[in-house]
Parts: C-alpha cells; structure tokens; sequence
C-alpha cells in the first residue's frame, strides 16, 4: 500500500517570503500524486495534481510542485506567501489508476504579518 | 447542483449506540469516499466505493460498515459506537482516480 510521510507539521513563516511544503511517499510503483489545502473551517481543496509528464506542476494560487521519482518527493513551493494562505496542507497520493487515496498528516502553514 | 450532501452535521452518542450517516452525491460520479480527521493525523480513509456495487476498506475500516445503495449513495454506520470514533467524517466524491475529491461539509461526531 502507498503512504504518504509529510514531515513538517506547523511551518511559520512570514509575509511575502518564499514556502516549501515537504512531501514523501513510499510506493514501489507508479503513482498520482496530490496536494489539497483546508481553510480554517472550510472544506479541502484541489491545489495541484501530478499524474505523468512534466514534473514541475503549478496549481491555483500560486503554488506549485515538482514530482522527483528517484527521491519519491512532491514538495510544494510558493515562491511569495500572503496571509490568506494561512491553512493546512495535504499531500495524498495513489497508486497510477487505483481509487483509493492516502493523505499524509497535514503541515499547517501559518503566514505571519 | 448540491454537490455532496452529508447528514447529520452534528451528532452526539453514547458508547455503544449505533448510527447510520448518510452521504449522497449529484455529480454522477462513480467513486465515493469516508474518510475521518483527527488533529495531528490527516484524514484517514474508512472506506471507498470504486463503483455501484463495490466497496473496499481502506486504512481504519474497524468498528465501520458501509453501503452503496446506488450510484448517488453511501452510508458509514457504526454498530456500537466507542470514544476512539469521536471525530470529524468527511463523504467525497469524484468521476475517477486521475480526478479530485469532491468533499461533503463534513460530520462532527462525538461519542461520549
């Protein structure tokens, strides 16, 4: 079974300043890989998605995501954070074609004035 | 469209009592989700529906049953509910597995 291994759980960071959002997964096959966020209160949603080709994905909001195999990571990036993306984030991931999705623990980013 | 509708919203049990939450979707999607979110550990998925007439267990499916009784529905009841299960359950949906997650407003349990 997949896995997904998210290893920060609160990254602060302040306004205007670049993020990463560190990912891993545990897969001896290929997989889809996805990154969701949740408001406070609110429900998740889709940021990005990998499912094959490029590498480098970029999602809403600015973010993006760059799949590397061969260190089975799906870190995302923001290159400037503003207050409103203040939220938990949620890698997950799937085997390429299963219905099945595994998310991670979650690192919650908190965007500092 | 009302997307994905979940009931109750909010429930209180006492350990031991059974209950049945209800999930229905409009989008006609083939997949459906029960997930649970606990502070510190993500979501953990209960179980899922690849189609109408399947279901598989996923990560946490003790102490849970569930039905796909159509394409639109899937119920999650707990036969005899414990403390562990207090947690906040969320239904999702979507087309296929290259797709993303429609999610319901979610389920706040508690089970005292």
């Amino acid at each position: 079974a997949q896995s997904v291994t998210q290893l920060d759980s609160q990254v602060p960071v302040f306004e205007e300043a670049p993020v990463e959002l560190r990912c891993n997964y545990s897969s001896s096959v290929s997989v889809y890989l996805f990154w969701y966020v949740q408001y406070p209160n609110q429900g998740l949603q889709l940021l990005l998605k990998y499912l094959s080709g490029s590498t480098l994905v970029k999602g809403i909001n600015g973010f993006e995501a760059e799949f590397n195999k061969s260190q089975t990571s799906f870190h995302l990036r923001k290159p400037s954070v503003h207050i409103s993306d203040t939220a938990e984030y949620f890698c997950a991931v799937s085997q390429t074609g299963a219905n099945n999705l595994f998310f991670g623990t979650g690192t919650r980013l908190t965007v500092i004035p | 469209n009302a997307g994905v509708t979940q009931t109750p919203k909010f429930q209180v049990l006492k350990t031991g009592q059974s209950m049945t939450l209800q999930c229905a979707q409009d989008m006609n999607h083939n997949s459906m989700y029960w997930y649970r979110q606990d502070p510190g550990m993500g979501l953990r998925l209960i179980y899922y529906s690849a189609s109408e007439g399947t279901t598989d267990k996923g990560e946490v499916p003790n102490g849970y049953n569930v039905s796909r009784l159509n394409k639109r529905e899937f119920s999650l009841r707990l036969e005899s509910a414990a403390p562990s299960q207090t947690s906040v359950y969320f239904c999702a949906s979507r087309p296929g597995p290259w797709e993303k997650l429609f999610f319901g407003s979610g389920t706040q349990l508690s089970v005292l």
